[in-house]
């Protein structure tokens, strides 16, 4: 079963600074989805970005993006420019490419939180 | 083009009664999604459907829980006696086709007194 970890339960930020958050996941697929979801306090799950393994280029979004490694099992989402409005919980998620019953779901980590200070 | 509703947003119920979720996809989304989210915890897949199937129930408790996809109206995941354990807060996902990311609603916090 496919796994995703999130190394950090809290990361702060200066506002206008960049930030890393970190995400590894454990898989034996070779083809799959990565995502990054923000749940702000409000508790709405927003996609931020996403990503297809077999995509060698980093996907952006605005000041979004991330640093895949395949081979490594890494997908860290950096934040540049970072504003009072990306303060969140983040989380990283997993997806299978295959069809077959029971890999469509999302396989989520258990978040970092991000504080953003003035 | 509205999100995916979901209603009630808040849910109380005591020990015992029963719960019921409503979840309405994005117009054009034929595969639903329920998760739940336990407090300081990420989401955990609960059951996938389409229109009048079950195709995935891998995550939902075996007793108590139900859910449902009729090929009218909203899909409804269903508690019956609930107990604590469930306080939860339950997310349901949409998505066009399996190539297409889920969307989510804003969930549904249940608490039981």
């Amino acid at each position: 079963a496919q796994t995703v970890t999130q190394s950090q339960p809290e990361m702060s930020v200066q506002e206008a600074e960049t930030v890393t958050l970190s995400c590894t996941y454990d898989t034996s697929e070779s083809d799959y989805y990565l995502f990054w979801y923000k749940q702000p306090p409000s508790r709405q799950m927003i996609l931020v970005i996403r990503q297809e393994a077999y995509k060698q280029q980093n996907a952006t979004e605005n000041r979004f993006s991330v640093n895949f490694q395949k081979a490594a099992k890494s997908f860290s989402l950096k934040i540049s420019d970072s504003q009072l409005g990306d303060a969140a919980m983040y989380f990283c998620a997993y997806r299978s490419t295959y069809t077959q019953g029971g890999s469509e779901k999302l396989v989520f980590g258990k978040g970092t939180k991000l504080t953003v200070n003035p | 083009n509205a999100g995916v509703m979901q209603n009630p947003r808040h849910l109380v119920r005591r020990r015992g009664q029963e719960a019921r979720l409503r979840c309405s996809p994005m117009k054009g989304h034929s595969h639903v999604y329920w998760y739940r989210q336990l407090p300081e915890e990420g989401l955990k897949f609960m059951v996938y459907l389409q229109k009048e199937n079950i195709i995935d129930e891998s995550g939902m408790p075996k007793e108590r829980f139900s859910a449902e996809f009729p090929k009218e109206g909203p899909s409804i995941l269903r508690i019956q006696q609930v107990v604590r354990g469930d306080s939860a807060a339950y997310f349901c996902a949409s998505s066009p086709n399996l190539d297409q990311p889920q969307h989510f609603g804003d969930g549904t916090r249940l608490s039981i007194l």
